[in-house]
Order: structure tokens, then C-alpha cells, then sequence
């Protein structure tokens, strides 16, 4: 299995653009996790979905993010407008949550706004 | 919400010598997790517990439910040991992650 896909890696955009950053889970994996890491908060979850359904949003920093599953192999976290403090990398992680509660990590997206 | 404390946050230590990172949580919880980042950032899952203890090859973990404590041993270190490990809590509802312990083994 190719693991967890995130895409793009690296993304560096201006203040009020418009960020849109995607994962793909392993397959089979019925749970997915966004999570965002900076320096000063660490690692935080921001939503997960089950089954393609968001279960927990609390964690989204405010109206300006926003995270869709539209299938079971696909996921968007968006952010509209950006901002600078928005700079962080964020991972996805998926788990087979039926089985196990073991997540499995993307290699992230560290995005810059300037 | 659960609180998660690491300690040490940083530790340096020579090759071969046996580490131990400490993981604690005030809520009681379904699992723990153990994780590991590299310098290049990707993060990798070492262990998941929700009791007692667990092997894998070098690397020991252990919980303490009543105490709720977990620790991470490291036999044997070797520079390659050298990451930032990060213990988290929770279950099918996500994590809540510790602020992470920055291990050095130097050779």
C-alpha cells in the first residue's frame, strides 16, 4: 500500500489567497484525521470524519477552515481566506477504526503564507 | 479535554545508554500512542497501548491505567534513536498530543 497521500508537500501563498490541501487515506481505512503542527501549539487535531461523515469539527481554528470528504478515498481542508499564523504543516492520518485505533500518518504539507 | 505532560522535553544522552520518556494524562483514556518524527517531519507510529506492555525490537512501552502513565524505554540507544517522541491519548476520536520529548543520542 502506497500509505497515506497528502498533496502538495510544500505550498507558499499570499495573505487572502485561497489554500486548498488534499489527502488520500489508505484504502479501507474508514476514519480520517486532519491535524495541524507549529512550533508554539505542537500537534492539534483540527476534524476527523468517519465513514465520510465529520464527527469532530471542534478543533477548527474558525469559519475561515473548512474540510470536506466526499468519498472514502479523498479529503480537502481549505482555508479561505489564509492568513500568516495559518503557516504550519498539516498531516492527515487515516485508522481502520473497526479494528484497531492505530493511525497512520501522511508525510504533511508545511504551508508558508506570507 | 485531556491534559497530556511529557517529560524530559529535551534529552541528551550517549550511544548505548537506556532512555526513558515519560508520558502522563489526567483524564482516563481508550489508548495511548506512542509516535516518533524525524528531522525531515514525517511521523511514524511506534505503539498503541491500553494496557500493560508492549515490545518492539529495542523499544519498550508501558501504561499504568490506574496511574495514568505511560513510559517509552529505549535499550542499547544508537544515533539513529535521535528524534522528537510524542505520546497522545484518545481513540476513534482523534488525539490529543503531548508537546513531545527531543531525543539526542550522540555516538
Amino acid at each position: 500500500d502506497a500509505g497515506v497521500i497528502q498533496s502538495p508537500r510544500h505550498e507558499v501563498t499570499e495573505m487572502g489567497q485561497e489554500v486548498t490541501l488534499r489527502c488520500k487515506p489508505i484504502s479501507g481505512h474508514n476514519s480520517l484525521f486532519w491535524y495541524r503542527q507549529t512550533m508554539m501549539r505542537g500537534l492539534e487535531l483540527l476534524i476527523y470524519f468517519n465513514n465520510n461523515v465529520p464527527i469532530d469539527d471542534s478543533g477548527m481554528p474558525e469559519d475561515r477552515f473548512s474540510a470536506k470528504m466526499p468519498n472514502a478515498s479523498f479529503s480537502t481542508l481549505k482555508i479561505q481566506p489564509s492568513e500568516p499564523r495559518d503557516s504550519a504543516v498539516y498531516f492527515c492520518a487515516s485508522s481502520f477504526n473497526g479494528h484497531s485505533y492505530e493511525q497512520y500518518f501522511g508525510p504533511g504539507t508545511r504551508l508558508t503564507v506570507t | 479535554k485531556n491534559e497530556v505532560e511529557q517529560s524530559p522535553q529535551n534529552l541528551t544522552a550517549q550511544e548505548g545508554e537506556f532512555i526513558t520518556i515519560n508520558c502522563s494524562y489526567s483524564v482516563g483514556i481508550s489508548a495511548l500512542h506512542w509516535l516518533q518524527q524525524h528531522p525531515g517531519g514525517g511521523i511514524v507510529s511506534l505503539f498503541m497501548l491500553s494496557s500493560g506492555k508492549k515490545k518492539h525490537g529495542r523499544l519498550i512501552a508501558t501504561i499504568n491505567i490506574q496511574e495514568k502513565h505511560s513510559s517509552l524505554h529505549i535499550t542499547a540507544s544508537h544515533p539513529r534513536d535521535s528524534a522528537v517522541y510524542i505520546c497522545a491519548v484518545g481513540g476513534a476520536d482523534g488525539l490529543t498530543f503531548g508537546k513531545g520529548t527531543h531525543l539526542i543520542i550522540q555516538p
